[in-house]
């Protein structure tokens, strides 16, 4: 079965400095997607960027990218410029495709405090 | 607006009864989800479904049961059966038109076992 692993329980970042965070999967498809999922204390879930596995050029959406080492399974998230308002619970995904494995598998997150 | 809305957001459940958590959309998806959320626990899949009246088994089905009979609507119930309920639920949903398209999120509902 895919697995989803987030081996930083949490991490911390200054204001305005950038900080990565880890994600390795497991999974022996070729045609897959990847998830960045960000939980504030609100606990809505809000999309902060996704991946698709056929592509190599990795994804940017404004102050945050990612890694994508399709090979070495390892899809991990880089927020630059980091804000107080970046301070959330953060989950990496995979996502299946096909009938009825059309389902998302979240890793265990990690938790990004964001100090002034 | 569009989006998807889950109801109740807090519920309180005496230890042997059933509860149902609702969940509609209308966003005109066809997939819909039910997560299980414990602290220190990423996400965990319950059922999900992709089409009307047909659904699938997630990770932690036992103590769940669901339905779909119509497509904005999956409501989830927790029965007596789930030995450790408390938890944060959450609903979700996507359209099957384009693959690896986004899955939007409903904002959750606490239950609480009293």
């Amino acid at each position: 079965a895919q697995t989803v692993t987030q081996s930083q329980p949490e991490m911390s970042v200054q204001e305005a400095e950038t900080v990565t965070l880890s994600c390795t999967y497991d999974t022996s498809e070729s045609d897959y997607y990847l998830f960045w999922y960000k939980q504030p204390p609100s606990r809505q879930m809000i999309l902060v960027i996704r991946q698709e596995a056929y592509k190599q050029q990795n994804a940017t959406e404004n102050r945050f990218s990612v890694n994508f080492q399709k090979a070495a399974k390892s899809f991990s998230l880089k927020i630059s410029d980091s804000q107080l308002g970046d301070a959330a619970m953060y989950f990496c995904a995979y996502k299946e495709v096909g009938y009825n494995t059309d389902k998302l598998i979240f890793g265990t997150g990690t938790r990004l405090q964001v100090f002034p | 607006d569009g989006g998807i809305t889950q109801s109740p957001k807090y519920l309180f459940r005496k230890e042997g009864q059933n509860v149902t958590l609702s969940c509609e959309q209308n966003l005109n998806h066809d997939a819909m989800y039910w997560y299980r959320q414990d602290p220190g626990q990423g996400l965990r899949l319950i059922y999900y479904s992709q089409i009307v009246n047909d659904f699938q088994k997630g990770d932690i089905a036992e103590g769940y049961s669901v339905s779909r009979e119509k497509k904005e609507s999956f409501p989830l119930t927790v029965t007596s059966a789930q030995k450790n309920p408390t938890a944060f639920y959450l609903c979700a949903s996507t359209s099957l038109d384009l693959a690896g398209n986004t899955i939007y999120f409903g904002e959750g509902s606490w239950l609480t076992v009293v």
